[in-house]
């Protein structure tokens, strides 16, 4: 079974303190992973897709990164506009479209 | 654009009541998908569909079922409502090709409460 852990469950920043999330995975033969976005009381905006460790994907002052285990999602001097739920998820291939979902992060960044 | 439209945006429902939420896109994307939010466990997969005509169970599909009759419309019903399907419910989208699979768009959600 694909399971996806992200921690912290909640971080704290203030303005400009850069810091990382992470998102652990087990999944049988990873074809893609996934960041988004999810502000209170909406749905969840795609951020980003890595495929194969070592890729790196950038963002205004987000950046994310892969390894076989594991993709950080790096903030680079934050606002309080980045402050949001970041979600990770993965697709193991194949013909089924299914992604499983971590449990997110919820950053809050203060000015 | 509007992209995903969900229908509707919050409903308070009776116990054993029978309710259908409405889910429609207009960018032709082949997939599409229902999952539920709840506090502490996250993003659960309900119901997918690859493409038009199909249909596959995900993660939490007791309680629930879909159809897809054609590309734009997934309709999400609730045969007997009962308060544990008390949720924020997302649908979503996508292309369902090569290097835009996991490439999610979602609806605003449904909110249901079942007292």
């Amino acid at each position: 079974e694909d399971q996806v852990t992200q921690s912290p469950e909640a971080l704290r920043l203030q303005e400009g303190e850069s810091s990382s999330l992470n998102c652990s995975y087990t999944v049988s033969g990873l074809r893609g992973l996934f960041w988004y976005r999810q502000d209170p009381g909406k749905g969840p905006e795609f951020l980003f897709t890595l495929y194969s460790a070592g890729e790196e994907k950038e963002k205004e002052r987000l950046k994310a990164t892969l390894t076989k285990k594991e993709s950080f999602l790096h903030i680079t001097a934050p606002k309080p506009e980045d402050s949001a739920t970041y979600l990770c998820a993965v697709w193991p291939g194949g013909s089924n479209y299914k992604l499983t979902f971590g449990k997110g992060t919820l950053l809050t960044v203060n000015p | 654009i509007a992209g995903i439209t969900q229908a509707p945006t919050s409903q308070i429902l009776a116990a054993g009541r029978r309710m259908t939420l409405r889910c429609t896109q207009d960018m032709r994307h082949n997939a599409m998908y229902w999952y539920r939010q709840d506090l502490g466990l996250g993003l659960r997969l309900i119901h997918y569909s690859n493409t038009a005509g199909t249909t596959g169970k995900g993660e939490v599909p007791d309680g629930y079922s879909v159809s897809r009759a054609n590309t734009d419309d997934f309709p999400l019903t609730l045969a007997s409502a009962v308060p544990s399907q008390t949720s924020v419910y997302f649908c979503a989208s996508s292309p369902g090709q090569g290097s835009r699979t996991g490439e999610l768009f979602f609806g605003e959600g449904s909110r249901l409460t079942v007292l």
